[in-house]
Order: structure tokens, then C-alpha cells, then sequence
């Protein structure tokens, strides 16, 4: 089957503007996670969804982001006022349903390179 | 606080040789490790986890707590063994994860 898609592969955009980035997750996978990767780090955690509900935004590292998943699969993420600071490769993944259980694997998109000029 | 440590940016080894990619973390609890790979244009994939102590195209992670590592470890290096490698830590019950800066192995014939 299909694995996550993420469009678009690569945006660029002003400094100022706004900007959408959309995570197509694995049919039956509730779980959905934001990851943002900055030049030479690792996948920093942004928001976590379970169904419709952001139930960890923690990461999320000011009120300029924000992301929604109105039905409960698809997710979008978006950046205002984009900054210089916001380039990066952002990713997305998604996984089975916690269970309270071990690690449910996620899997993750080819990711989006946002370039804020 | 919860962290990733991957001390090394490079691995430079040759075809056969054995590889160790360090990893160290600082968790409060009972950590899930994990081995994420990344080969040249493909997505980030999981390798291997702690609890499944399983080896993986030959790749095996044993977690030592007395020193809080999860070193990764091959006895034979392949060429097709060249990619990103990053070390994660579960955080948490939300099944987020907390990754290193990640490590390049490159394997040269």
C-alpha cells in the first residue's frame, strides 16, 4: 500500500509570508505526527495527533505554527509569518493507535523543504 | 532532561571492517531506544528497537543502563551499508520520539 505522502516536496516562500504544508498518513493510522529538521540535526518533535486532536503540541516552537487534522487523516501544517529561522525539512509520520503499550513504529514521508528567503 | 547524544557526525570504514555507531541518553525511567536509518534519497526508516533485541541486516543494539548507551554494531561493514544513521529515544507516553544528531556512515570499498 501507499506509505505517507507529504506535498509539496519543496516550497519556498518570502520572509513574512504564509505558508501550508500537507501529510497524507497511511490509511487506519490515527496516530500522526510533525517532525522539523533543521540543517545537520536530527527530527525535532513538533505535534502529535491522535484522531482529530492535537494531544501533544509541546513542540511546537511558537504561535506562529499551528496544525490541524479536521478528519482525522489528513494533516496540515501551518507556518505564519515565516522566518529565516523556519527553513528546514519538515516531516511527518503516522502510525497505528497507542495502545499504552511498547512503540507503535512510525512511518515516515518523504518530507517538505521549506526554504524561507 | 531527555536527550540523544551521537558523539560522531562521520564514520569513515572500509568494506569488512567492523562499525560502532555510539549512542548515549539521558531518560528518567525505563528508556525504548531505537535505530532510524536513512539511505540516500529514501525516507527515514526504523532499523531496529531495544526490546526486540533482534539483529537487523546484521546490525544489532544492545542497551547497557549501567552507562546509559545504545551503541550500534556490525562485524562486517557492507558498502550498502552507507547512510544516515540516528539513534532515537521514546518520550514519553505519547510515543513521540527524541533523536540524536544522527551519524554518516560511509563504507568504502
Amino acid at each position: 500500500g501507499a506509505g505517507v505522502s507529504q506535498t509539496p516536496s519543496n516550497k519556498v516562500t518570502e520572509k513574512g509570508k504564509y505558508v501550508e504544508l500537507r501529510c497524507d498518513p497511511i490509511s487506519g493510522h490515527t496516530a500522526l505526527y510533525w517532525y522539523r529538521q533543521s540543517l545537520g540535526q536530527g527530527p525535532e518533535f513538533l505535534i502529535y495527533f491522535q484522531g482529530t486532536g492535537a494531544a501533544d503540541d509541546s513542540g511546537l516552537p511558537n504561535d506562529r505554527f499551528f496544525a490541524v487534522r479536521p478528519e482525522g487523516s489528513v494533516s496540515t501544517l501551518k507556518i505564519q509569518r515565516t522566518e529565516r529561522g523556519d527553513s528546514a525539512v519538515y516531516l511527518c509520520a503516522s502510525s497505528l493507535p497507542l495502545s499504552g503499550g511498547p512503540y507503535n513504529e512510525q512511518f515516515f514521508g518523504p518530507g517538505t523543504r521549506l526554504t524561507v528567503l | 532532561a531527555q536527550r540523544v547524544t551521537q558523539p560522531e557526525k562521520l564514520l569513515s570504514v572500509f568494506k569488512g571492517a567492523p562499525v560502532e555507531l555510539k549512542c548515549n541518553y539521558s531518560y528518567s525511567g525505563s528508556p525504548e531506544l531505537f535505530w532510524y536509518v536513512q539511505y540516500s534519497r529514501q525516507r527515514l526508516q526504523l532499523l531496529l528497537r531495544h526490546i526486540s533485541r533482534e539483529s537487523i541486516k546484521g546490525f544489532t543494539a544492545d542497551l547497557n543502563k549501567g552507562e546509559t548507551s545504545f551503541h550500534l554494531k556490525k562485524p562486517f561493514a557492507q558498502e550498502e551499508d552507507s547512510a544516515m544513521y540516528y539513534c532515537a529515544l521514546k518520550g514519553g507516553a505519547t510515543n513521540k520520539l527524541i533523536f540524536g544528531t544522527g551519524t554518516l556512515l560511509a563504507v568504502q570499498p
